[in-house]
């Protein structure tokens, strides 16, 4: 069974504090790792895709990596704006469909 | 805007009821997803339909069911409705290029479901 955990559960930072959000993950065949953003109250907004440990994206403030068991979401100087929740989701191979598997998720709270 | 399009955004019921949740994909997606997501269980696959289907099954209880129709929209159909039903429920959809590489979902905004 496709698991992920993602840590810590909650994170305070004062705005321009840096950070890293951590996602283990236990999969049979990873085809993708996902990283959304969900604000309260809406659906999850797609980041990133990595597909092999080594990989890394970036977008604005925010850096994803991917190893064979693990994946990091660097916040480099975050803004009162990056305040949301972050999921991080496994998508398997093979015919299992191609849902997403998520974690329970890291809600960052940036103060100004 | 997403591109995918949930209705109604709020309902409010009784234990009990039977109600209907209604998803549009983004144009060209052909796979449709919808999850459950409560403060306590964070965001569950239930089901997964494509090109009116079904490709896959998750934690989805008996009293619920789904379908896909030709024009691809999607229903989700609660009913014996309990307490604990009580969440946001997430319609996705992705183009689904079968089993080669990563599909990207698209979430909408949700449909915010509270059984009195």
């Amino acid at each position: 069974e496709d698991q992920v955990t993602q840590s810590p559960e909650a994170l305070r930072l004062q705005e321009g504090e840096s950070s890293s959000l951590n996602c283990s993950y236990t999969v049979s065949g990873l085809r993708g790792l996902f990283w959304y953003r969900q604000d309260p109250g809406k659906g999850p907004e797609f980041l990133f895709t990595l597909y092999s440990a080594g990989e890394e994206k970036e977008k604005e403030r925010l850096k994803a990596t991917l190893t064979k068991k693990e994946s990091f979401l660097h916040i480099t100087a975050p803004k009162p704006e990056d305040s949301a929740t972050y999921l991080c989701a496994v998508q398997a191979g093979g015919n299992a469909g191609n849902m997403l598997t998520f974690g329970g998720g890291t809600r960052l709270m940036v103060k100004p | 805007d997403s591109g995918v399009t949930q209705t109604p955004k709020h309902l409010i019921t009784a234990t009990g009821q039977r109600v209907t949740l209604r998803c549009s994909p983004r144009s060209g997606d052909l796979s449709v997803y919808w999850y459950q997501q409560s403060l306590d269980q964070g965001l569950q696959f239930l089901i997964q339909y494509y090109n009116g289907e079904e490709r896959a099954k998750g934690n989805i209880l008996e009293r619920f069911s789904a379908q896909q129709f030709p024009d691809l929209h999607s229903e989700l159909n609660l009913s014996s409705l309990e307490l604990g039903d009580s969440a946001l429920y997430f319609c996705a959809s992705s183009v689904d290029w079968g089993n080669s590489g990563a599909n990207v979902l698209t979430f909408g905004a949700g449909s915010r479901l509270t059984v009195l």
